[in-house]
């Protein structure tokens, strides 16, 4: 059974300050999404990575995915306020294009000046 | 404008009453999902679709039932509602789940009296 682990789940961050959210998940797969959720909304797909090796990179937020160590990444750099909200990373349990999605649990961020 | 619309938003009602909750994408997207996000558990996935007339459960389809007679439709059923099914739950879709990003809609926030 697919699992996936976010850390931390909650990230209290000063503005200017750089940060990584991390993903583990726990059996083989090549696909792995980044979503934003901002408190009572609905959520904003950041990246796809859907392959080893992949980054992808949007502003201030850079996504990489290293698969053999199941591993996702999300940098922050220099953290500004607009980035405050949940952040998910999710998972295809196959690994290919079933689309069964597996999420974490979420990082509550929380940018203060 | 391209969307993905739930219908309704808000819904109160009592135990054992059958619901239906709509879900309608305008982007010809092959892929639709339907999840709940719930305090502390984040999102799980209650059942997805990768085309007319093909569907699959997730990760807690107990409850619910789904009908993907169109490609724009994709409706949630709940033939007896339970209180352990309030929640806010969330559709879904995408144009190729494997390489695509997921456009979510608005929710809808669900209580089960």
């Amino acid at each position: 059974e697919l699992k996936v682990e976010q850390n931390p789940l909650f990230l209290s961050m000063q503005e200017g300050k750089n940060y990584t959210i991390y993903c583990n998940y726990s059996t083989t797969s090549d696909r792995l999404y980044w979503y934003r959720q901002d408190p009572g909304k609905s959520l904003e797909s950041l990246f796809v990575l859907l392959s080893n090796g992949a980054v992808k990179q949007e502003g201030r937020l850079m996504a990489s995915l290293d698969t053999k160590a199941r591993l996702s990444t999300l940098h922050i750099t220099a953290a500004v306020h607009d980035l405050s909200a949940t952040y998910f990373c999710a998972v295809d349990s196959y690994g290919g294009s079933q689309g069964n999605l597996i999420f974490g649990k979420g990082t509550k961020l929380s940018v203060k000046p | 404008e391209a969307q993905v619309t739930q219908n309704p938003r808000y819904l109160i009602t009592v135990t054992g009453k059958k619901l239906t909750v709509t879900c309608s994408q305008n982007m010809n997207h092959e892929y639709m999902s339907w999840y709940r996000q719930d305090p502390g558990l984040g999102l799980r996935q209650i059942y997805y679709s990768m085309n007319v007339e093909v569907t699959d459960k997730g990760d807690v389809p107990e409850g619910y039932k789904v009908s993907r007679k169109e490609k724009r439709n994709f409706p949630l059923i709940l033939e007896s509602p339970s209180p352990n099914q309030t929640s806010l739950y969330f559709c879904a879709s995408s144009f190729e789940i494997a390489t695509d990003t997921q456009y979510f809609g608005p929710g809808t926030r669900l209580t089960v009296l």
